[in-house]
């Protein structure tokens, strides 16, 4: 597509329910990345994902979240038994791969905003 | 690790006034720098970027320089704009990488 795309872009969901947020990235981009916005916050790095293998989650805050990618496309996050600190805009953002290219310029969606009531 | 310090805001500023958000960065290797904008109730954008020592990003009237003796990428606008109002955020990707590190963020406020 012409960018990258996001859904859902806004959800509240009940304290320990499971929510599944997609990404999809632009056509041909192989590197695909989550970051977690708090408000008034910076980017926090969840995972990222080089073709559907994901060699860094370094970044994923406890075994309630995972995520996974399939067809070098589409991605999805889920939280498990969602709790009210998990209330943050998801973002979701992709690159070309370009053999390690560093300059490599990455693109953003508009993000789903989870909302843990 | 790598990892971006920038100065933190928010910074008020009146329109035509002259912008500095300092970033400094540490990283082994030669790494990429950018700045990303992100407007009210918008998704991040790339504002600029510089992939070598000695590079000057530019774009909107915005500059940047990447120092490698200061280890540096700070962003400067001659005169800003009402419009310029949005949090800006300082990132690096190393060589052979495919992380993005990312900065705080910088929030700015031009008033008219």
């Amino acid at each position: 597509g012409a960018g990258v795309s996001q859904s859902p872009s806004n959800k509240v969901t009940e304290k320990g329910k499971d929510v599944e947020l997609r990404c999809d990235p632009i056509s041909g981009h192989t590197a695909l990345y989550w970051y977690r916005q708090r408000l008034g916050q910076g980017l926090e790095f969840l995972i990222y994902f080089q073709g559907n293998s994901a060699p860094d989650k370094s970044g994923l805050p406890s075994d309630r979240f995972s995520a996974e990618r399939t067809g070098e496309s589409v991605s999805t996050l889920t939280i498990q038994r969602t709790q009210q600190e998990d209330s943050a805009v998801y973002l979701c953002a992709s690159s070309l791969g370009g053999g390690g290219f560093s300059g490599n310029t990455i693109y953003f969606g508009e993000g789903s905003w989870l909302t843990v009531v | 690790g790598d990892s971006v310090t920038q100065m933190e805001g928010p910074v008020t500023l009146s329109e035509e006034a002259f912008l500095t958000i300092n970033c400094t960065y540490t990283a082994t290797g030669y790494p990429s720098l950018f700045w990303y904008v992100q407007y009210p109730g918008e998704g991040l954008q790339l504002l600029l970027k510089a992939t070598k020592a000695d590079d000057k990003g530019s774009n909107k009237g915005f500059e940047a320089t990447y120092r490698k003796e200061t280890t540096s990428f700070h962003l400067e606008k001659g005169s800003v704009q009402v419009s310029d109002s949005a949090v800006y955020f300082c990132a690096l990707r190393n060589t052979g990488g495919f992380k993005t590190i990312f900065g705080a963020g910088t929030r700015l406020f031009v008033k008219a």
